[in-house]
């Protein structure tokens, strides 16, 4: 059963880079699939925020591309996520997945809370 | 801002059939990519429901149907039961977004 877990900081500054690692069991990324990262603000929908293939190439929101970086460390099973300058707009559960051959998510990890305040 | 657009609510009595539509565009339904659907019960993570159009992952009810033609695709609930009530989104492919994945606004559906 392939599993996904979400960790790091639930408290950044303004200004500062969140930084987020998602660790996968029950599967090797690098056997394939895209690995995503999706968020959400509280009481608001879902954001797609990028993805990244096990090769390392990756795809990001065009909204977000100029504060995105996703990697990926095959040797630990793990892909992050960093984004730079956040606002309070960046407050949101983020999630990341298993991004399917057709462009869909079939694993889900639990999700992660980050609040950005002072 | 999201790129398909769901009503907000829908709502239905048990056993009752409610749709959820999602609407698209020339660029990313309309240009023949798949509409995927998930359910995303209160305080949970979402969970996949349709895949491919139409395609029920394993453990997904047969009360769960999709379909997608032109530009938009629906979400079917029949036998509608309490524990469907929850968030729906839709979510696609779109081409003139960089390799966007874009979801839906979301329908909240109420079991009255």
């Amino acid at each position: 059963q392939v599993q996904l877990q979400e960790s790091g900081p639930g408290l950044v500054k303004p200004s500062e880079t969140l930084s987020l690692t998602c660790t996968v069991s029950g599967y090797s990324i690098s056997s394939g699939y895209y690995w995503g990262w999706i968020r959400q603000p509280p009481g608001k929908g879902l954001e797609w925020i990028g993805s990244i293939y096990h090769s390392g190439s990756t795809y990001y929101n065009p909204s977000l591309k100029s504060r995105v970086t996703i990697s990926v460390d095959t040797s630990k099973n793990q892909f992050s996520l960093k984004l730079s300058s956040v606002t309070a707009a960046d407050t949101a559960v983020y999630y990341c997945a298993r991004d399917q051959v057709l462009h869909y998510f079939d694993y889900w990890g639990q999700g992660t809370l980050v609040t950005v305040s002072s | 801002q999201s790129v398909l657009t769901q009503p907000p609510s829908v709502s239905g009595a048990p056993g009752q059939r409610v749709t959820i539509s999602c609407t698209g565009s020339s660029s990313n339904i309309g240009a023949g990519y798949d509409v995927h659907w998930y359910q995303q019960l209160p305080g949970t993570a979402p969970k996949l429901l349709i895949y491919g159009n139409s395609n029920r992952p394993s453990g997904v009810p047969d009360r769960f149907s999709g379909s997608k033609s032109g530009t938009s695709a629906s979400l079917a609930i029949t036998g509608l039961q309490a524990e469907d009530e929850a968030d729906y989104y839709c979510q696609s492919y779109d081409s003139s977004l960089s390799g966007s994945r874009v979801f839906g606004t979301g329908t909240k559906v109420t079991v009255l």
